[in-house]
């Protein structure tokens, strides 16, 4: 059974740009959630998804933004990126009454 | 507001000894609490629940809501124990937003 696959894996950005990151959950899983990881911050929470509606939102700016698609994969954007920024991406998969499980994540470099 | 606190970052035991990762949360209604554990250059994985109430790996954690904490406990700690260990907080029901603690690095020594 395949796991939570993130796309791509590595990304260097410059300040201004926008990027997308794409996620695939395990299959038959249709809540998709997305994390921000840095060392100063740790993991926090940015949105979830649940057949393809945005159902809960973290504190995150509004540069931030997600959807999620018939077939349950997900993508995160952000736009106007800023140093800040560069963190690993995480997304995170789950079925009802069952905890999540999680990519290896994106990591991402504004520079 | 939902928090979680792991109040070391570090934690350093001999193999052979117990090891207890301390826990603790606030959050007014009745939380579901995990356990993530990432190994070295390896994805978060989930380690524990507490309504599922298995050991794992030698590790249990007991939900105790008068003290709110869930400390991660395994008597005789082993090498292949060494990670970066998170608690996590969900309100349950459709609320999946998991809040992490910043999580405690478990170092077991031999």
């Amino acid at each position: 059974k395949a796991g939570v696959t993130q796309t791509p894996r590595y990304l260097i950005k410059t300040r201004g740009q926008q990027v997308t990151l794409s996620c695939s959950p395990i299959s038959g899983h249709r809540s998709v959630s997305w994390y921000q990881q840095t060392p100063g911050q740790g993991l926090q929470f940015l949105f979830e998804y649940f057949s393809e509606t945005q159902r809960n939102k973290g504190n995150f700016p509004g540069r931030f933004s997600g959807r999620q698609f018939s077939n349950s994969r997900s993508e995160m954007n952000v736009s106007t990126l800023e140093l800040g920024d560069s963190a690993l991406y995480l997304c995170a998969s789950s079925l009802v009454g069952f905890g999540y499980t999680f990519g290896s994540g994106t990591r991402l470099t504004v520079v | 507001a939902q928090r979680v606190t792991q109040p070391e970052k570090l934690l350093s035991v001999f193999k052979g000894a117990p090891v207890e990762l301390k826990c603790n949360y606030s959050y007014s209604g009745s939380p579901e609490l995990f356990w993530y554990v990432q190994y070295s250059r390896q994805r978060l994985q989930l380690l524990l629940r507490h309504i599922s109430r298995e050991s794992i790996k030698g590790f249990t954690a007991d939900l105790n809501k008068g003290e709110t904490s869930f400390h991660l406990k395994k008597p005789f700690a082993q090498e292949e124990d060494s990670a970066m260990y998170y608690c996590a907080l969900s309100p349950g029901g459709s609320n999946y937003k998991l809040t992490f603690g910043k999580g405690t690095l478990l170092t077991v020594n031999p």
